[in-house]
């Protein structure tokens, strides 16, 4: 069974640009979820997606965005990068929602903005 | 709110040394979810173990064994008889039942664990 595949692995975006993150779970997982990761805060919930619908977002500003389709992939996009947008975002995936489930892990989609 | 503490940023041993991670929570919940999480080189987090507020029991997987005391709130991780491919950045995290039904993985700022030969 395939695991979470995230698109691109790494990118490089200037300031001020827009970017879109892509996010493909296991096979049969209707819950994406997505994470950001930086050395200064650690690990944080941006937002989680079930059955295209978005269930919980996390403490982002509203340049931060997602959706789901119907094949459980996602998507996640941030307008207007700022220098600290740069971090490994992390998408994950189960087969549920619920705060017990879970989360199966991509290896991360790497942004550097400059 | 919800909090989870790692106080052990760093930690370097020698193979074959058992070495005990340490997990602290803070939740208001009665009902809640406690994970590990392993983040190898290559970056993804690899779901180690989950317990539940309502299961004290320890756990015990090979050379991997968690401890969790509600008294404390303490999840602790023991790895016995360290391998060097265990050499990864460790995160406890916690999510708590009340959060509208959905998930939400609070983490920990993690522990770097070097494991030198």
């Amino acid at each position: 069974k395939a695991g979470v595949t995230q698109t691109p692995r790494y990118l490089i975006k200037t300031r001020g640009q827009q970017v879109t993150l892509s996010c493909s779970p296991i096979s049969g997982h209707r819950s994406v979820s997505w994470y950001q990761q930086t050395p200064g805060q650690g690990l944080q919930f941006l937002f989680e997606y079930f059955s295209e619908t978005q269930r919980n977002k996390g403490n982002f500003p509203g340049r931060f965005s997602g959706r789901q389709f119907s094949n459980s992939r996602s998507e996640m996009n941030v307008s207007t990068l700022e220098l600290g947008d740069s971090a490994l975002y992390l998408c994950a995936s189960s087969f549920r929602t619920g705060a017990g489930s879970p989360l199966h892990f991509g290896n991360g989609t790497r942004l550097t903005v400059t | 709110a919800q909090k989870v503490t790692q106080a052990q940023t760093e930690i370097s041993v020698v193979e074959k040394e058992d070495v005990t991670l340490d997990c602290v929570y803070e939740t208001r919940d009665t009902t809640y979810y406690l994970f590990w999480y392993k983040q190898p080189p290559s970056g993804e987090l690899v779901f180690l173990i989950r317990r539940n507020s309502f299961d004290e029991q320890n756990e015990i997987s090979g050379r991997y064994s968690w401890n969790f005391q509600k008294s404390t709130s303490s999840f602790n991780f023991t790895i016995t008889a360290s391998q060097v491919v265990d050499s990864a950045v460790y995160f406890c995290a916690l999510s708590e039942a009340s959060g509208q039904g959905a998930q939400k993985l609070v983490f920990g700022q993690g522990t770097r664990l070097t494991i030198n030969p």
